[in-house]
């Protein structure tokens, strides 16, 4: 089934620790994308890549880094967790990077901090 | 910044009709979409309008006016596993989305 798959689907990490959330998608999209979703807030941007090679910061990049080596893969790296990165963090894709392309997303990563 | 203001939360009665309102500011416009979040799931696509008016798709209609910011999401006929979270989110300028918080629909019997 094309879709996008996310790893781990859930994680307990202590402060301090690295740690790299997995993205890949087979649905060819140019456009990929990191949000985090908190309780009563919106989705926020992290990072984006517009296509292959490309990445952009988003609106809350501090703390993350992202690279897009192919079309597949957009991993999702935490330097040294910090307890304000609990968060669920969902990977997006869309055919083009202009804003009418629909979003797909991940089944999502609920990370927690200690 | 851009702000994006729609209820919290909403309930109403299966079977009957729900217009969830979305406001937005207008500059730098780029569309507007409408997502449904059940809990613990991703967001899925439910509609998109860039131009004024109405878009109906089965149960569901999706309204916008430019000139006034404003949006709204129409569920007729509702039915329990309606019971979601309802995202707005605007194209800006720079081809981003700016997300409302989620309105969250509670479908009572």
């Amino acid at each position: 089934i094309a879709g996008i798959t996310q790893a781990p689907t859930s994680q307990i990490l202590a402060a301090g620790r690295r740690m790299t959330l997995r993205c890949t998608q087979d649905m060819r999209h140019n456009a990929m994308y990191w949000y985090r979703q908190d309780l009563g807030l919106g989705l926020r941007l992290i990072h984006y890549s517009n296509t292959a090679g490309t990445t952009g910061k988003g609106e809350v990049p501090d703390g993350y880094s992202v690279s897009r080596a192919n079309t597949d893969d957009f991993p999702l790296t935490l330097a040294s967790a910090v307890p304000s990165q609990t968060s669920v963090y969902f990977c997006a894709s869309s055919d083009s990077p202009d804003s009418a392309s629909p979003l797909h997303f991940g089944n999502g990563t609920r990370l927690t901090v200690t | 910044g851009q702000n994006i203001d729609q209820p919290t939360e909403m309930t109403a009665t299966e079977g009957a009709i729900v217009q969830i309102n979305c406001t937005y500011q207008t500059s730098g416009f780029n569309g507007l979409f409408w997502y449904q979040q059940h809990a613990g799931e991703a967001p899925t696509f439910l509609s998109y309008n860039v131009l004024d008016g109405l878009e109906e798709k089965g149960r569901f209609s999706s309204f916008l006016s430019r000139s006034k910011g404003y949006s709204y999401l129409l569920l007729k006929e509702l039915q329990m596993k309606d019971s979601a979270s309802y995202l707005c989110a605007q194209g800006d300028s720079n081809y981003q989305l700016i997300w409302g918080a989620g309105t969250k629909l509670i479908i009572k019997p």
